[in-house]
């Protein structure tokens, strides 16, 4: 099925680990995001890609980095997870305006 | 620094009734406004969109009403069924050109009540 892939669904990571979260599109998509979701915040954005080879700060960057691999690929880095990056992970692609949204990562940093 | 406003956090609608999120923005260059849907689980889903040359929109039983003037704009859901049951987010963001960042208002999490 088209749309955006998001791995893996669920992780319970513990404090100091590192992980990267996957998202692949298959939408020929030029702009990708990452956002977070946390209860009563709505969705903030972390990183995004506007086109392969670029990558630009969001507004919640701090503890992320992120690769654009190739126009299909944007990973999402966390070097040394903290509690206060449980969250639930989104990311997304878009062609002009209309996001379309992967089904998430839930994260538990302990 | 919360550009995009939305109310109320959670709302308590019988089945038949009709559903009104509201919004508020900030920045004027805004030129896109979207509503999302998104369902326990599930990624948000683009429900309906917006530009500022309208004030209103429809599809079906969601209408979207925009007030410039204001820099408001409201998501009604008529007939509300409890298959709306949802969690909505309004955003907004300028111009395809451009990042195209989409800035989200908080949710609201709407029950409809059968």
């Amino acid at each position: 099925n088209a749309g955006v892939t998001q791995t893996p669904k669920f992780q319970v990571l513990k404090t100091g680990q590192s992980m990267t979260l996957q998202c692949a599109q298959d939408m020929n998509h030029n702009s990708m995001y990452w956002y977070r979701q946390d209860p009563g915040m709505g969705l903030r954005l972390i990183y995004y890609s506007a086109s392969e080879g670029t990558t630009d700060k969001g507004e919640v960057p701090n503890g992320y980095n992120v690769s654009r691999l190739n126009k299909r690929e944007f990973s999402l880095r966390l070097e040394s997870a903290a509690p206060s990056q449980t969250s639930v992970y989104f990311c997304a692609s878009r062609p002009n305006y209309g996001y379309t949204f992967g089904s998430g990562t839930r994260l538990t940093v302990v | 620094q919360q550009q995009v406003k939305q109310s109320p956090q959670s709302l308590i609608v019988q089945k038949g009734g009709i559903s009104i999120i509201n919004c508020a923005y900030e920045n004027t260059a805004f030129d896109y406004f979207p509503w999302y849907q998104q369902f326990p689980g599930k990624g948000p889903a683009l429900l309906i969109a917006i530009r500022p040359d309208v004030s209103e929109k429809k599809e079906g039983r969601f209408t979207i009403s925009f007030n410039k003037s204001a820099k408001q704009f409201s998501l009604h859901i008529m007939d509300s069924q409890p298959g709306d049951s949802a969690t909505y987010f309004c955003a907004a963001s300028r111009g395809s050109g451009n990042t195209g960042k989409l800035i989200f208002g908080q949710g609201t999490t709407l029950q409809v009540k059968p």
